[in-house]
């Protein structure tokens, strides 16, 4: 069964270094999302992206944060100058069509620590 | 904006009895509605949405869910809970809008032998 692919599973970085977590979305998926989650609490939302383009981002999603689909395969989120509350699970999920009537399909999560 | 409440953080019930998550929603028009389970130090599972149609759906794992539009309310059900069946459960809605996935705090399921 096709599967949502995340890598590092677990990253440990300094406050302000830079951090990139990659994903591969199943592919033949065309919406791409990262949502976050603190401590095994609520699932945030942080962005998702369609047609190489942001559709939707949250007020988490400032300017220290940014997604690229450098490929056809992969999807990154990159996060400039890590500061401590930035210590979260992220999950990468994609999405088969346009439609709301599809559900996401979530990667097993990078979990970073910042120190 | 749409919004999701699940009153309960923590539902505990013996194996082989029935359990139910609560979920509740806020949306502008119809909702479409998702749950999702985590198990420890994964990532989120799909379970079961409703989008149209019949007011019972069912899903994985023998988990299904009643779609109350009066009540505004989701909630999830199986009838016989097994001790594998404790996870993290997430309720989530879409708005007819919106490309995003707005989920719920979670209600943390134990099942006790």
């Amino acid at each position: 069964e096709p599967e949502v692919t995340q890598t590092p599973s677990h990253q440990v970085t300094q406050m302000g270094q830079e951090v990139i977590l990659r994903c591969v979305p199943i592919s033949n998926h065309l919406y791409f999302y990262w949502y976050r989650q603190i401590l095994g609490q609520k699932v945030e939302f942080l962005v998702s992206f369609y047609n190489n383009e942001i559709s939707e981002k949250s007020e988490i999603f400032d300017d220290q944060f940014s997604v690229e689909r450098p490929d056809g395969s992969n999807f990154t989120l990159k996060i400039r100058s890590t500061k401590l509350e930035d210590s979260a699970m992220y999950f990468c999920a994609s999405k088969k069509t346009g439609g709301n009537t599809g559900e996401l399909f979530f990667g097993e999560g990078s979990r970073l620590t910042v120190l | 904006a749409q919004s999701v409440a699940q009153p309960e953080d923590q539902v505990n019930v013996a194996e082989g009895n029935p359990l139910t998550v609560k979920c509740t929603y806020s949306v502008s028009g119809n909702p479409y509605l998702f749950w999702y389970v985590q198990y420890p130090n994964r990532g989120l599972q799909f379970l079961l949405k409703y989008i149209t149609g019949d007011n019972l759906v069912k899903g994985s794992y023998g988990f299904e869910a009643e779609f109350n539009k009066s009540q505004t309310s989701f909630h999830l059900k199986k009838p016989s809970a097994l001790v594998s069946d404790s996870a993290l459960y997430f309720c989530a809605v879409r708005d007819r809008d919106g490309q995003n996935f707005v989920f719920g705090p979670g209600t943390r399921l134990s099942v006790l032998p």
